[in-house]
């Protein structure tokens, strides 16, 4: 039930860009992205509601596939501040929420 | 920005021992959950909460623990007898359903 993501660690140098996949063995109804700093709540980024659906939130957007049960979080020109866990969370039926696998993201100068 | 506290931060505890974590989720969210992360894990699912019952629970929540929002405000999760696995972050998240969940700080809790 839980999606696992790509890649599980990523080292970007700043300015650089990034693609972290999210994929579910189920049908999806919704996407969440989440970034969580270490010995933090995870913050929520976006969510993606239906199939096709693209959203973008400064130099961070997503995209939802929803045939392909899949979800892609795109960061473009990264920055220090980007660093953290990125986990999507999917949501079947009911009230069901699975957070992925988590991709740590790591910026350097 | 409304927000969901926990209470308390940091709780140390013998195994064998009761603990109840508290939160307060948004006042306008109807939609209320608790979630696990053992450090350095994935965040886990345990239980959600809609119209004064459970709504899903997960594998991980079996009969030692137990959610209850006594007063409208509160909502607790109450773990009865606790095992050293148990030592992890709980986080509570509260929702608009569609929304995104709003998490709160988290009570980090210790069990010796």
């Amino acid at each position: 039930q839980q999606p696992v993501q790509s890649p599980q660690a990523v080292i970007l140098r700043e300015g650089e860009d990034a693609v972290i996949n999210c994929s579910s063995s189920k049908a999806l109804y919704s996407v969440h992205w989440y970034r969580q700093k270490h010995g933090e709540a995870p913050v929520f980024l976006m969510i993606l509601l239906k199939g096709g659906e693209q959203k973008g939130h400064d130099k961070i957007s997503a995209s939802f596939n929803e045939k392909k049960q899949q979800s892609s979080l795109y960061l473009t020109a990264s920055q220090l501040s980007y660093s953290g866990t990125y986990f999507c969370g999917t949501a079947g039926t009911g009230n069901q929420f699975y957070f992925g696998t988590g991709t740590s993201l790591t910026v350097i100068p | 920005e409304p927000e969901v506290t926990q209470t308390p931060s940091h709780q140390v505890t013998q195994m064998g021992q009761e603990v109840i974590l508290r939160c307060v989720p948004i006042s306008n969210h109807l939609y209320f959950y608790w979630y696990r992360q053992i450090l350095g894990q994935k965040v886990e699912f345990l239980v959600s909460f809609y119209n004064n019952e459970i709504s899903e629970k997960s594998e991980i929540f079996d009969d030692q623990f137990s959610v209850e929002r006594p007063d409208g405000s509160n909502f607790t999760l109450k773990i009865r007898s606790t095992k050293l696995e148990d030592s992890a972050m709980y986080f509570c998240a509260s929702s608009v359903q569609g929304n995104g969940y709003t998490f709160g700080s988290g009570t980090r809790l210790t069990v010796v």
